[in-house]
């Protein structure tokens, strides 16, 4: 089991520049989750889908679309980059089993806007 | 809305010393849940608390969620080189979505 993998592991655009981060799991979760961890601010939600088919909007959606292609796999796509959007993103997936609700995080993206 | 803080920021310890973070909520939990993120690294579950005054306890590692659900700590004792990264607490409302604390990093000298 790879667990959650993500693709590419660095990236640096342009300003205007497009790209998609793909994510993908093997562990057969419903919910998937983008996140952006920034210095000092923490993890903060993109976007999530609760399953596969269906996603919502998170804490700091905004420059951002997200397709749920399947259940395995949760992309997120930067239309127009921004400076602001230089971060290190993470995906994540869980499944509540017995109670528990364990996220499990991919390795991370670490996206650099010049 | 829900908000977390989560204290202190940053500690840095001698090896040997204890080490402790608090992760408090503006509304009662359903569950909390720790993680660990090493530098560089991605975060990494730790544990999950549900019921009012739970303590879990993995080796040199002490969780406790409190009485009213609102609050959480993560004590470590005599902690080692190994322990250095950063300590998330994730706070579970209703629904299941995680509000994040900020994350307290240590930093341990040997």
């Amino acid at each position: 089991n790879a667990g959650v993998t993500q693709t590419p592991k660095f990236q640096v655009l342009k300003t205007g520049q497009s790209m998609t981060l793909q994510c993908a799991q093997d562990m057969n979760h419903n919910s998937m989750y983008w996140y952006r961890q920034d210095p000092g601010m923490g993890l903060r939600l993109i976007y999530y889908s609760a399953s596969e088919g269906t996603t919502d909007k998170g804490e700091v959606p905004n420059g951002y679309n997200v397709s749920r292609l399947n259940k395995r796999e949760f992309s997120l796509r930067l239309e127009s980059a921004a400076p602001s959007q230089t971060s290190v993103y993470f995906c994540a997936s869980s499944e509540e089993f017995a109670g528990q609700d364990t996220q499990y995080f991919g390795p991370g993206t670490r996206l650099t806007v010049l | 809305g829900q908000q977390v803080m989560q204290i202190p920021q940053y500690q840095h310890v001698q090896e040997g010393e204890d080490f402790t973070t608090y992760c408090n909520s503006s509304t009662t939990l359903s569950n909390i849940q720790w993680y660990k993120q090493r530098p560089g690294g991605h975060p990494v579950f730790l544990i999950q608390l549900v019921k009012s005054g739970e303590v879990k306890k993995q080796k040199r590692l002490t969780f406790q969620f409190g009485e009213a659900k609102k609050n959480s700590s993560l004590h470590i004792t005599a902690t080692q080189t190994t322990d250095v990264g950063t300590y998330f607490c994730g706070c579970a409302g209703n629904n299941r979505k995680l509000i994040w604390g900020l994350g307290t990093s240590l930093a341990v000298n040997p």
